[in-house]
């Protein structure tokens, strides 16, 4: 079946390091990937977006990359600030019937220590 | 900046009553997105529409939930009879096109069932 994998345990750093998130899948072929933050009782928000025949991109202080050979996502912040502690979402697409299909992980918590 | 407004923010009901939330997506945006996401885990996709047609629906729990967007603009979500297992945040979002990948996630709304 399936499957998406984030790190359940909450990741904790300190501040002015560089924080890296990882998001495993299996049994997919996804025709891009996205990271999403989202803070207690909010509604997630959109960062980056990677698409299959892409292996890096950056926005800022965020830096994604894709290897769809190991299956597996790393997203990075650089020069992590206490303001970059939150839930952090990855979520892969696939093509179905002339749309895309998203699916979640479950996310994995970072805490930036000042 | 446009956002996606959902109601309520909060509701609480007993278990077997019935209970709607509404959501109404970015102006012009044609892809529409329900999802539940409960306490720790990654939001589920329940519902897709590309204006007022299901796109999937594969994870809708079809004895209990429904979704409509009669006009392809805003959406309701209803559940009947809601059980203890509904308890969860319901979210909405919404994207430009069926190939406009970023999602614009509404606030949520947070359902207790008692």
């Amino acid at each position: 079946s399936q499957k998406i994998e984030q790190n359940s345990e909450a990741l904790n750093i300190q501040e002015g390091k560089t924080a890296t998130l990882t998001c495993n899948y299996t049994n997919y072929s996804p025709a891009y990937l996205q990271w999403y933050r989202q803070d207690p009782g909010r509604g997630p928000v959109f960062l980056l977006l990677i698409r299959e025949n892409e292996k890096e991109k950056r926005k800022e202080r965020l830096k994604v990359t894709f290897d769809t050979t190991l299956k597996q996502s790393l997203f990075h912040i650089t020069a992590s600030q206490p303001a970059d502690s939150a839930t952090y979402l990855c979520a892969l697409s696939h093509a179905s019937g002339g749309s895309y299909i998203p699916t979640f992980g479950r996310g994995t918590s970072l805490i930036v220590h000042p | 900046e446009a956002e996606v407004a959902q109601s309520p923010r909060y509701k609480i009901t007993e278990k077997s009553q019935a209970v709607a939330f509404w959501c109404d997506p970015i102006s012009g945006h044609a892809t529409l997105y329900w999802y539940r996401q409960i306490l720790g885990q990654g939001p589920e996709l329940l519902v897709q529409f590309q204006d007022e047609s299901v796109v999937d629906d594969s994870q809708l729990p079809k004895d209990r939930f429904s979704a409509e967007r009669l006009k392809g603009v805003d959406s309701t979500l209803k559940i009947q009879p809601a059980e203890l297992g509904d308890s969860a945040m319901y979210l909405c979002a919404s994207s430009l096109f069926r190939d406009q990948e970023t999602q614009y996630f509404g606030p949520g709304t947070r359902l207790l069932v008692l």
